[in-house]
């Protein structure tokens, strides 16, 4: 089985640009979130995707947006790129809201964005 | 508010020499506690799930194990390629979202 795919692996963008990032889930998985990791601040949640519908949103501004499609795929959007958007981020996805044991978030390989 | 924390920080071994990481975590109905390995600039890669206190789980040189307050990792004999990032996180009842530990740096000596 396909692990979680994220395209593009490396992105260098510059301040006031805007960046769109893709993720492919588990197949049957329906729930995406993303992570930002930074070495300062660890992994940070900054939202989640269920059936097409934001369920939880973490606390990171406005510039930061998704979207899931109805094939599970997400895409997550920064807008405005700032130098401190500089990160991994990470998408994870889990087959979720079929009890406990569907909770365990599988990774990708990340995005590693750097902002100049 | 669910809470982990991570000790220690970073910890070096010489190979064979057998330790433990620890996750002590703070939380209102524990729903399941995770531990994932992760490589310099590459994701998280899952090695367990916990549910409930006194269960355990292994593989390989990898032993995890729970109580109602906290979890350990334990790593017998282990080797250079052993050396990552371990992260420790769990979900409460009320909330799907992991929160995470901020990790332990493990570096095996050869």
């Amino acid at each position: 089985k396909a692990g979680v795919t994220q395209t593009p692996r490396y992105l260098i963008k510059t301040r006031g640009q805007q960046v769109t990032l893709s993720c492919s889930p588990i197949s049957g998985h329906r729930s995406v979130s993303w992570y930002q990791q930074t070495p300062g601040q660890g992994l940070q949640f900054l939202f989640e995707y269920f059936s097409e519908t934001q369920r939880n949103k973490g606390n990171f501004p406005g510039r930061f947006s998704g979207r899931q499609f109805s094939n599970s795929r997400s895409e997550m959007n920064v807008s405005t790129l700032e130098l401190g958007d500089s990160a991994l981020y990470l998408c994870a996805s889990s087959l979720r809201q079929l009890g406990p044991s569907t909770d365990t978030q599988y990774f990708g390989p990340g995005t590693r964005l750097t902002v100049l | 508010e669910d809470q982990v924390t991570q000790s220690p920080e970073a910890l070096r071994l010489q190979e064979g020499e057998s330790s433990s990481l620890n996750c002590s975590y703070t939380v209102s109905g524990l729903r399941g506690l995770f531990w994932y390995r992760q490589d310099p600039g590459k994701g998280p890669e899952f090695l367990f799930t916990l549910y409930s206190a006194g269960e355990e789980k292994e593989k390989e040189r990898l032993k995890a194990t729970l109580t109602k307050k906290e979890s350990f990792l334990h790593i017998t004999a282990p080797k250079p390629e052993d050396s990552a990032t371990y992260l420790c996180a769990l979900i409460s009842g009320g909330s799907y979202i992991p929160t995470f530990g901020r990790g332990t740096s493990l570096i095996v000596h050869p």
